[in-house]
């Protein structure tokens, strides 16, 4: 499975946009990105998931490069209870079925 | 919206005894996992579930055992629970194929085993 790199942790002011990076330089070409957070004390929720091309949905947008080695997911408005662990994991057809959370984002937006 | 609840949301436990926690599922999902959560070492697959009366072993198998007999419902069970076992257990369901990375977690149970 391809290894995914994340920064420890990120700020963003409220009403501003998140845009939380993620390299995953050695992802082959049937593996997906998927996103996940964990706000505290509670599961770890689905948010979304692309191959090559962009992804929005209610939640947020995933920008993918050309060259697939990096995303960015972006929380367009962020509020207060956006401020959460996001974990990018990268997936595909013979990853098994276990979620490889890593260590994750911390993402603490500010008033 | 898909809902995964689990029993407890606090269960505090005496070594040695048998500890049964429960994970219902409203989406018709077929797959379902029980993870665990520890600081420092993020979410480790304990067993998985495909089917009804189907399961296997995910990455820490020892000392847990699972049961499935209808779909909505899944159990993992500590057959006789040690300190070691003190950790945050996580219920997921998802559905089959391509969406079996969407998955859908439950709040949580804390043990604590004393």
């Amino acid at each position: 499975d391809a290894k995914t790199t994340q920064p420890p942790s990120m700020d963003c002011a409220e009403g501003r946009a998140a845009n939380l990076p993620c390299n995953h330089s050695t992802i082959s070409g049937n593996e997906y990105v998927y996103w996940y957070r964990q706000i505290h004390s509670q599961g770890p929720q689905y948010i979304i998931h692309g191959l090559k091309n962009n992804e929005t949905n209610e939640m947020a947008s995933l920008i993918i490069t050309e060259d697939r080695k990096s995303s960015t997911l972006i929380l367009p408005h962020a509020t207060l209870r956006d401020t959460a662990v996001y974990y990018c994991i990268v997936r595909g057809a013979n990853s098994g079925y276990a979620l490889n959370f890593g260590k994750g984002t911390s993402l603490l937006v500010t008033p | 919206d898909v809902k995964v609840t689990q029993s407890s949301r606090y269960l505090v436990k005496r070594t040695g005894e048998k500890v049964f926690l429960e994970c219902v599922q409203d989406m018709d999902h077929e797959n379902m996992f029980w993870y665990r959560q520890d600081p420092g070492l993020g979410l480790r697959l304990i067993y998985f579930s495909y089917d009804v009366k189907m399961k296997e072993k995910g990455d820490i198998p020892e000392g847990y055992s699972v049961s499935r007999e209808k779909k909505e419902r899944f159990s993992l069970i500590l057959e006789s629970a040690s300190t070691n076992q003190t950790s945050m257990y996580l219920c997921a369901s998802s559905p089959t194929g391509q969406k079996a990375y969407e998955q859908y977690f439950g709040p949580g149970t804390r043990l604590t085993v004393t």
